[in-house]
């Protein structure tokens, strides 16, 4: 059974301080996915790591995915306030026909930027 | 540009009451989806429909079904909800060659 753990579950920080979070999963997976949810908000996707050593950066956001080690991570680079959600990743398996696939969700880490 | 509507956003039910969720996706995707968040847990898929005319079970399927009555259209039926089915419920879509997930804005749902 594949389990996805990140840590921490809770984050707070400064702005302009760096700090990355982390995503390990159980069993082999090529797939990797990064949602940021808002207070009673949608999940909004991220980032899409779809091979070992794959990294991806957006603004402030930095994704990489290491999937000999199990581990994706997510780093944050010189945090602004409106970084703060919880963000979650995501480790697809099982691929459905069209190159669609299950995804297991970790449990979410709630981040908080304070001034 | 809706991208993937649920309905209702919000409903209370008392323990014993039938219900549907709806859910719609205007985008021409293929794979459909029905999660749950409950607090401290993430997202758990409930059902799944890979493509029109298939359904296959989640990880928590116990106390649901669901049907995909058209490409574009998948409920989540509560036959006899429990207070253990309290939780927000998001639809989510994909299509061919694309393996993001699009998630509509969920329906919170309560029962007493």
């Amino acid at each position: 059974e594949l389990k996805v753990e990140q840590n921490p579950l809770f984050l707070s920080m400064q702005e302009g301080k760096n700090y990355t979070i982390y995503c390990n999963y159980s069993t082999t997976s090529d797939r990797l996915y990064w949602y940021r949810q808002d207070p009673g908000k949608s999940l909004e996707s991220l980032f899409v790591l779809l091979s070992n050593g794959a990294v991806k950066q957006e603004g402030r956001l930095m994704a990489s995915l290491d999937t000999k080690a199990r581990l994706s991570t997510l780093h944050i680079t010189a945090a602004v306030h409106d970084l703060s959600a919880t963000y979650f990743c995501a480790v697809g398996r099982s691929p459905l026909q069209g190159g669609s696939e299950k995804l297991v969700f970790g449990k979410g880490t709630k981040l908080t930027v304070n001034p | 540009n809706a991208g993937v509507t649920q309905t209702p956003k919000f409903q209370v039910l008392k323990t014993g009451q039938s219900m549907t969720l709806q859910c719609a996706q205007d985008m021409n995707h293929n794979s459909m989806y029905w999660y749950r968040q409950d607090p401290g847990m993430g997202l758990r898929l409930i059902y799944y429909s890979a493509s029109e005319g298939t359904t296959d079970k989640g990880e928590v399927p116990n106390g649901y079904n669901v049907s995909r009555l058209n490409k574009r259209e998948f409920s989540l039926r509560l036959e006899s909800a429990a207070p253990s089915q309290t939780s927000v419920y998001f639809c989510a879509s994909t299509r061919v060659g694309t393996p993001t997930q699009h998630f509509g804005d969920g329906t919170r749902l309560s029962i007493l």
